[in-house]
């Protein structure tokens, strides 16, 4: 059966830190991957998604850039955040038209 | 311009009764819905879908209604329960939409309190 992580579970980080989220699935091959995010009160906003390794598309123009250097592997990063950068960043994997989230990252920004 | 919407962001609803929850949508070239539920500090969890070609799909206490010609779809779960507490997010996509094909657009989502 497929199985997707995401880790960090929780991070505390300072505006202008770096930020490197990963997400990796397993159990599948050649997944379509995608990264959203949640904002307190608010919908799940897609930030990127992937249909194959080195292929990235941007959703939002932001300060947070995506990249997919393996098969199976999603990394969503940031050269310095913002405050608004906070939030809940969710990975997910699809098939068939349905999407399959991790269990997310809590980001804050302080 | 939101292209679904949950326009009731919240629901109450006594256990043992029917929770309706309501999505609407402007595009009607989406032919493929999906119903999530999300609990807090968690990932949102695939409930049930329905494909434009049909227009009612049931999994156990979850049916899923469509109604094209409306653009609304809409989620009952009977008998509802305590544990069924949760935001509930709709989402519809354009299975065939080019490169952006699977591509998810949801709902602000609503969220379901079931009292015992």
């Amino acid at each position: 059966s497929q199985t997707i992580h995401q880790w960090p579970a929780t991070l505390v980080q300072p505006v202008g830190s770096p930020l490197s989220l990963e997400c990796t699935v397993e159990g599948t091959s050649n997944p379509n991957l995608y990264w959203y995010r949640q904002a307190a009160g608010r919908g799940l906003q897609l930030l990127f998604y992937s249909v194959g390794i080195g292929q990235i598309s941007s959703e939002v123009p932001q300060n947070l850039s995506a990249s997919r250097p393996q098969d199976r592997q999603f990394i969503l990063s940031s050269k310095k955040l913002l405050l608004s950068d906070s939030g809940f960043y969710l990975c997910a994997w699809s098939a068939y038209g349905t999407q399959y989230f991790g269990p997310g990252t809590r980001l804050l920004v302080l | 311009d939101q292209q679904v919407k949950q326009n009731s962001p919240s629901l109450s609803v006594q256990e043992g009764r029917i929770s309706i929850l309501n999505c609407d949508y402007t595009n009607s070239m989406f032919d493929y819905f999906l119903w999530y539920k999300k609990y807090p500090a968690e990932g949102p969890t695939f409930l049930i879908s329905i494909s434009s070609i049909k227009d009612k799909n049931e999994d156990g206490r979850f049916t899923v209604f469509l109604n094209k010609s409306a653009k609304h779809l809409s989620l009952h779960i009977v008998p509802s329960q305590p544990g069924d507490s949760a935001v509930y997010f709709c989402a519809a996509s354009l299975t065939n939409y080019g490169g952006s094909q699977g591509n998810l657009i949801f709902g602000k989502g609503t969220k379901l309190s079931v009292k015992p």
